[in-house]
This record gives C-alpha cells, structure tokens and sequence, in this order.
C-alpha cells in the first residue's frame, strides 16, 4: 500500500519554464490537496479538489493551476515559473469533511522544486 | 476567518522530562482540532485529534492534547520526552465547514 506518491521529488527549474508535479493516492480518498511548505510559514494550501473533476482555490493559489481528471490523481502545474515559487510541495489526500475520520489527511514525502 | 497561533518557535526539553507544545486557535462554531508531526525529509504524519467529547485526547506515541474552549488552546503534551520525539509539530484547525488551516510548526528538541 503505496499511500500518497509525489513525483518527481526534486527539481530546478529556470525562471519562465514550466512543469507539472504529479500526485497519486492509492487509498479510494475523496479529496485531495496541494500544500506548499515555507520557512516559518507553515503549511499554505494552493488548491484543492472534493472529488473527480472538480477543483477549488486555496490561500495561495495565483501562478498555479491543478487538474483531477482521475479520482487517484491530481496534478499541480506551474506554466511560467518565478523564484518565489521556490518551496517544497505537499500533496495530501483524506475520506471526507464528516465521519470518523474528518480532518486526517495523508500526505506525500513531499517535492522539492528550486526556480532559478 | 479561522487562524491557529502556535507561539513558540522551539521547544527545548530533556529527555525524560514532560513536554508541552502550545496551540490557540480561532474558528467559528465548534473546532476540529488536529496535531500533525514532521520529521525531516518527510511528510506530515496525523498524531491525534480533537472533534468533540472527553477534552483530553490521546493519540499516537503517547502524546496526548487537552481542549480548553474557554482559552481557545489545544495545547500537545506528553509526560516523557523521548530524543526520538524531536521533530516539527503542526496545530490545524477548521470549523467543517472549510479546509484547515496549520500553524506556522513548532519545533521539539529532545536532548539527551
């Protein structure tokens, strides 16, 4: 039982390129999240999705776009990359906002991307 | 809007002695209440959480955290520190009706 995979793990990037980070969970979970993780910032959330095909703005979404075509995936892509988008990048997944497991999310080991 | 405090950046204690790691928080309505735990390289793992009932919650690794609504605190504790303990510990919160919201982390430094 794999979890919630993160690919790729690093990369670097030039100022303008653009990439996708690719997210997979393997646990049947409704939502899914994109996290980004800053030195005494905590954890801010980019986007967010509530199930297959549908997507939804988090606290810090500019310069990002996602996609959930497949319940399993959700993809987060930067089209024209800035320095401030160096972070390290979280992909999370949960049930549901009710029962008994509301509010744990499982997260991925994380992404680290550096934007020259 | 809702917001979690975690006024402490670090957190320095001896192994063998309890630790406290300190969360407020700010939601509307009645709180969820989570701790997550980081260690480096890793993700975040789910330790415990507090949805309502007994104000003391235990949870993974003998942490445990107690909800005082009249403080707004959900403040983690655990009676024996262990260096193994030493980490990155997030407070979330949110109300059921959102997303939740993490602290900025606190870091536990067990020392030997």
């Amino acid at each position: 039982n794999a979890g919630v995979t993160q690919t790729p793990k690093f990369r670097v990037l030039k100022t303008g390129q653009s990439m996708t980070l690719l997210c997979a969970q393997d646990m049947n979970h409704e939502y899914m999240y994109w996290y980004r993780q800053d030195p005494g910032m905590g954890l801010r959330l980019i986007h967010y999705s509530v199930g297959e095909g549908t997507t939804a703005k988090g606290e810090v979404p500019d310069g990002y776009n996602v996609s959930r075509l497949k319940k399993q995936n959700f993809l987060l892509g930067l089209e024209s990359a800035a320095p401030s988008q160096t972070s390290v990048y979280f992909c999370a997944s949960s049930y549901s906002r009710t029962g008994p497991n509301t509010g744990e999310l499982f997260f991925g080991e994380g992404s680290r991307l550096t934007v020259l | 809007a809702q917001s979690v405090a975690q006024p402490e950046d670090q957190v320095n204690v001896a192994e063998g002695n309890p630790l406290t790691v300190k969360c407020t928080y700010s939601v509307s309505g009645n709180p969820y209440l989570f701790w997550y735990v980081q260690y480096p390289n890793r993700g975040l793992q789910f330790l415990l959480k507090y949805i309502t009932g007994d104000n003391l919650v235990k949870g993974s690794y003998g942490f445990e955290a107690e909800f005082n609504k009249s403080q707004t605190s959900f403040h983690l504790k655990k009676p024996s520190a262990l260096v193994s303990d030493s980490a990155l510990y997030f407070c979330a919160a949110y109300s059921g009706y959102s997303t939740l919201t993490f602290g900025k982390g606190t870091m536990l430094l067990v020392s030997p």
